[in-house]
């Protein structure tokens, strides 16, 4: 079955500690995006990529950093920068950059700080 | 800048009754809209979206959304809700010129008696 798959589930991080969210999509989609969901306040773009060696910031992007070194991966780093970490990250791609086309996302990775 | 808003946080409904879940947008010109689900703990799927034509969409599970230029709104609606609905909703339109760039409303969250 193709789709986005995202690990883990569950993810603890430290004070001080930088953590990475897995996402992972076999749909041969182009363009890849992380989201933060925060209750109340609806999906925020993190970074998105429209081509592989290619990203851009999205409108909360501080404290974070990704790569795109494969079409199919787009891992998340939540650095010790980002102060309030703690949320529900959603990975989703799309057949191309096209404004139309329909973003499929992955099932979440909810990050809780201890 | 493009946006969508909804208004109603959380509704309630029995099951069986009909369903309207509001979204209003603010577009410079015709824009695509979409409507997604997401159930408690996973991502989001799409239910329908907007982009031209007819102003009456269908989607999937029985849902369907009307384009009202005049009014700014793309309100989603089900005449008969079943307890499996229930769930967090939300309307999204694209970022300007930015393509592939979603704003998301911050949800409508459902709640459907037995």
């Amino acid at each position: 079955d193709g789709g986005i798959t995202q690990s883990p589930k569950y993810l603890f991080r430290k004070e001080g500690q930088n953590v990475t969210l897995s996402c992972e999509q076999n749909l041969n989609h182009d363009a890849m995006y992380w989201y933060r969901q925060d209750p109340g306040q609806g999906l925020r773009l993190i970074y998105y990529s429209q081509i592989v060696n290619d990203f851009q910031k999205g409108d909360i992007a501080e404290g974070y950093s990704v790569s795109r070194e494969k079409k199919e991966s787009f891992p998340l780093t939540v650095t010790s920068a980002q102060k309030n970490p703690t949320a529900f990250y959603l990975c989703a791609s799309s057949i191309s950059r096209d404004a139309m086309e329909t973003q499929y996302f992955g099932p979440g990775t909810r990050l809780l700080v201890l | 800048a493009q946006s969508v808003t909804q208004p109603d946080i959380h509704i309630t409904v029995s099951e069986g009754a009909s369903l309207e879940l509001r979204c209003n947008y603010s577009y410079g010109a015709t824009p695509y809209l979409f409507w997604y689900v997401q159930s408690p703990g996973q991502g989001l799927q799409l239910l329908l979206k907007y982009f031209s034509g007819d102003t009456l969409v269908q989607g999937i599970k029985g849902f369907e959304a009307e384009f009202k230029r005049s009014q700014s709104s793309f309100n989603l609606r089900k005449p008969s809700v079943h307890w499996s609905d229930a769930a967090e909703y939300f309307c999204a339109v694209p970022r300007g010129s930015t393509l592939g760039r979603l704003y998301f409303g911050r949800g409508t969250q459902l709640t459907v008696w037995p």
